[in-house]
């Protein structure tokens, strides 16, 4: 069964403290890893998409990087408007498998 | 675009009773995915539909739950009887055959079953 972990489930960041997401992925035939923001009422938010280890894909403060059994997505010197949860998800076939996704809470 | 537009956003009904959340994908999307969020149990996909034909129902938890693509405009998720346990935010998401799985979603409806 396709399994996808992130970690940790909450986290709480000073302005401008960097820091790095963890999600963890057992996709079979893994086309692809996919990271949205969500924010609280509303529904996830694309950011990016890896396919291949190696690959990293940058966003204002946001960066997502992939190996071939987890990925990173690194949030440097951030701002309180980043606060949101961040789910990752893998793909096979045309199906997304989601983490539990994790919160984060940027405080000015 | 206007994007992905659910209705209703808000929906509270008794136990017992027939459910329908609406869907209206972006225009020209051919892919559209139902999905539930829980705390428990988090995003899992319901159903999603290529050219408006079902493709995988796998997700659909159990024979109360169906939906329909009547259109490429339009589709619909229906629970008859609701019960306490499908309490639930449903967002629904459609993409482009060009690129699959960028999905976009829509608002959600926050269902609650009482």
């Amino acid at each position: 069964e396709d399994q996808v972990t992130q970690s940790p489930e909450a986290l709480r960041l000073q302005e401008g403290e960097s820091s790095s997401l963890n999600c963890s992925y057992t996709v079979s035939g893994l086309r692809g890893l996919f990271w949205y923001r969500q924010d609280p009422g509303k529904g996830p938010e694309f950011l990016f998409t890896l396919y291949s280890a190696g690959e990293e894909k940058e966003k204002e403060r946001l960066k997502a990087t992939l190996t071939k059994k987890e990925s990173f997505l690194h949030i440097t010197a951030p701002k309180p408007e980043d606060s949101a949860t961040y789910l990752c998800a893998g793909a096979a076939g045309n199906k997304l498998t989601f983490g539990g996704g994790t919160r984060v809470l940027v405080k000015p | 675009d206007a994007g992905v537009i659910q209705s209703p956003r808000h929906e509270v009904t008794e136990m017992g009773q027939e459910v329908t959340l609406r869907c209206k994908p972006i225009s020209g999307h051919d892919y559209l995915f139902w999905y539930r969020q829980t705390m428990m149990r988090g995003l899992e996909l319901l159903i999603y539909f290529n050219n408006n034909v079902p493709i995988d129902d796998s997700g659909m938890p159990e024979d109360r739950f169906s939906a329909k693509m009547p259109n490429a405009s339009f589709s619909t998720l229906k629970i008859q009887p609701s019960e306490p346990r499908d309490s639930a935010v449903y967002f629904c998401a459609s993409s482009s055959g060009l690129a699959v799985d960028t999905q976009y979603f829509g608002p959600g409806t926050r269902l609650t079953v009482l």
